[in-house]
C-alpha cells in the first residue's frame, strides 16, 4: 500500500520555541493531507486539512497562528508548532487520502516540549 | 454533527473470534475503515468498506455494515496475541476526505 512518512518521529523542545513537522507521501502524490493530534490513551482529532496551492482549512478550536501549516508540494506537507509551551505535548499524526478512497497516515510525530 | 461511537474494551480468549463495534450519526457517510494502532506507532489501514456494501471479507477480517442502523462491525476470525492493539472506527462524511475517528477499542487477547 501507499506509504507516508513524518519526520522527525520524536522531537523535544524548550518552551517558547517552534517545531517544524514533515509530512511526505512517498509513492503518491496528495493534493490535501490532514493533520492530526492525538493525546495518550485518546482517539485522533482532526486539526487542519493542509492544501497544496492555497491556505489551510482549520477546524474549531485550533488556533491557526499558533500551528502553521505549508502545503509546499504535491507530496509534502508541514506542520509549524509555535511558540512551543508543555500543553503542547502530544502526538501528532498527519495522513494523505489515495486516489482509491484509501487513506494512509504516517506513523507519527511525539512532541514533548519543556 | 459528526459522532462515531465504539465501545472501549475488549478482552478475547487467544484462538476465539473477536467482534468490535461502532456506531456513526452521519447517514452521508460514504466509506467507512477501521485501523489498528498499536503502542506508540501511528495507525494502520485494515479495511475499509463503502457504504453500499453490506459486507467485506478479507483474509481473517470481516465488516458488516448496517446502514439503517448506522451499525459497523469488525469480527477477527482465530484472534492472536499480535492482534492486541487499540482499533478505530472512521467515517469519511460526503464529499470530503477528512475522517471522524471514534474513541478506539483497544483489544486484549489473552492465552
Amino acid at each position: 500500500g501507499a506509504v507516508v512518512s513524518q519526520h522527525p518521529s520524536w522531537v523535544i523542545c524548550k518552551s517558547g520555541t517552534s517545531v517544524k513537522i514533515e509530512c511526505r507521501s512517498l509513492d503518491f502524490q496528495a493534493t490535501t493531507m490532514f493533520w492530526y493530534r492525538q493525546f495518550p490513551k485518546q482517539s485522533l482529532m482532526l486539526m487542519a486539512t493542509s492544501n497544496e496551492g492555497s491556505k489551510a482549512t482549520y477546524e474549531q478550536g485550533v488556533e491557526k497562528d499558533k500551528f502553521l501549516i505549508n502545503h509546499a508540494s504535491l507530496t509534502l506537507s508541514t506542520l509549524t508548532v509555535t511558540s512551543a509551551h508543555p500543553e503542547d505535548s502530544s502526538f501528532y499524526i498527519c495522513s494523505a487520502p489515495s486516489e482509491s478512497y484509501e487513506q494512509y497516515f504516517g506513523p507519527g510525530t511525539r512532541l514533548t516540549v519543556t | 454533527g459528526e459522532d462515531v461511537e465504539q465501545s472501549l474494551f475488549l478482552s478475547v480468549r487467544e484462538g476465539d473470534s473477536s467482534v468490535i463495534n461502532c456506531t456513526y450519526t452521519d447517514s452521508s457517510s460514504t466509506y467507512l475503515y477501521w485501523y489498528k494502532q498499536e503502542p506508540g506507532a501511528g495507525l494502520q489501514l485494515l479495511t475499509y468498506i463503502f457504504s453500499n456494501m453490506d459486507m467485506k471479507q478479507d483474509q481473517r477480517l470481516t465488516v458488516l455494515l448496517n446502514k439503517k442502523d448506522k451499525h459497523l462491525s469488525l469480527r477477527i476470525a482465530d484472534t492472536q496475541t499480535g492482534d492486541s492493539a487499540i482499533y478505530f472506527c472512521a467515517e469519511r462524511s460526503g464529499g470530503y476526505n477528512k475522517l471522524i475517528f471514534g474513541a478506539g477499542t483497544r483489544l486484549a487477547v489473552h492465552p
